[in-house]
């Protein structure tokens, strides 16, 4: 199976401060019709997932634009330009190119 | 509005046997494939089960394999997991989760909706 990384762990970050979050691929994300299938999603406390990007950079229907997707290949990049209190939870990458898709172990987001 | 709305989680001894259900509305149900996605206690997520959108092809996590059985009814817009000889590592909240595709097991997979969760829990 496809082995997710993401890092850090634990991410403490002032209010209107940007956040980072990377996610590794353990093999590249290209799928053979030329797409990559790298996924965000966002768990706030107490709530199931939510999809925010799809395909790399595809932000989903009513997400904020200060949340943006980027990278390639193994190497992927959740970037938050400026935090606001509702975006505390648990950020998760997941792989769906290689068969079983994979999740990153998560990301906590928490207000300093 | 796309919704998943999941139910049958609950307490159950080991060995014992429970059965999921996932009730959709919003959108074709038959068009889509689908999941079950399971979070243990304070952990991440781990895919389970998928099954295709015409319910010929199903997948499942080694986990899992030969203990739960995946399966829908298009005419009720319903997804079902039957889970068998329950271990306590099975403890988990279930969620089930809409593909944007029918197709399923080559990848090319994204999860575009999720339900709310039903908590199974095994202990004896």
């Amino acid at each position: 199976d496809v082995v997710m990384t993401q890092s850090p762990l634990s991410l403490p970050v002032s209010l209107g401060q940007p956040a980072s979050i990377s996610c590794r691929s353990s093999q590249s994300l290209v799928y053979s019709d030329g797409n990559t299938y790298l996924n965000w999603f966002q768990q706030r406390p107490g709530q199931s997932p939510r999809r925010l990007i799809y395909k790399v950079s595809n932000r989903d229907s009513g997400v904020p634009d200060r949340f943006s997707g980027s990278g390639s290949g193994t190497d992927f990049t959740l970037k938050i330009s400026r935090v606001e209190a509702e975006d505390v939870g648990v950020y998760y990458c997941m792989q769906g190119t290689h068969w079983p898709p994979t999740f990153g172990q998560g990301t906590k987001v928490e207000i300093k | 509005e796309v919704q998943l709305l999941e139910s049958g989680g609950g307490l159950v001894q080991p060995g014992g046997s429970l059965r999921l259900s996932c009730a959709a509305s919003g959108f074709t149900f038959s068009s889509y494939a689908m999941s079950w996605v399971r979070q243990a206690p304070g952990k991440g997520l781990e895919w389970v089960s998928g099954i295709s959108a015409s319910g010929d092809s199903t997948y499942y996590a080694d986990s899992v394999k030969g203990r739960f059985t995946i399966s829908r009814d298009n005419s009720k817009n319903t997804l079902y997991l039957q889970m068998n000889s329950l271990r306590a590592e099975d403890t988990a909240v279930y969620y089930c989760a809409k593909d944007s595709e029918s197709f399923i097991g080559v990848g090319a997979i994204t999860f575009d909706y999720w339900g709310q969760g039903t908590l199974v829990t095994v202990s004896s």
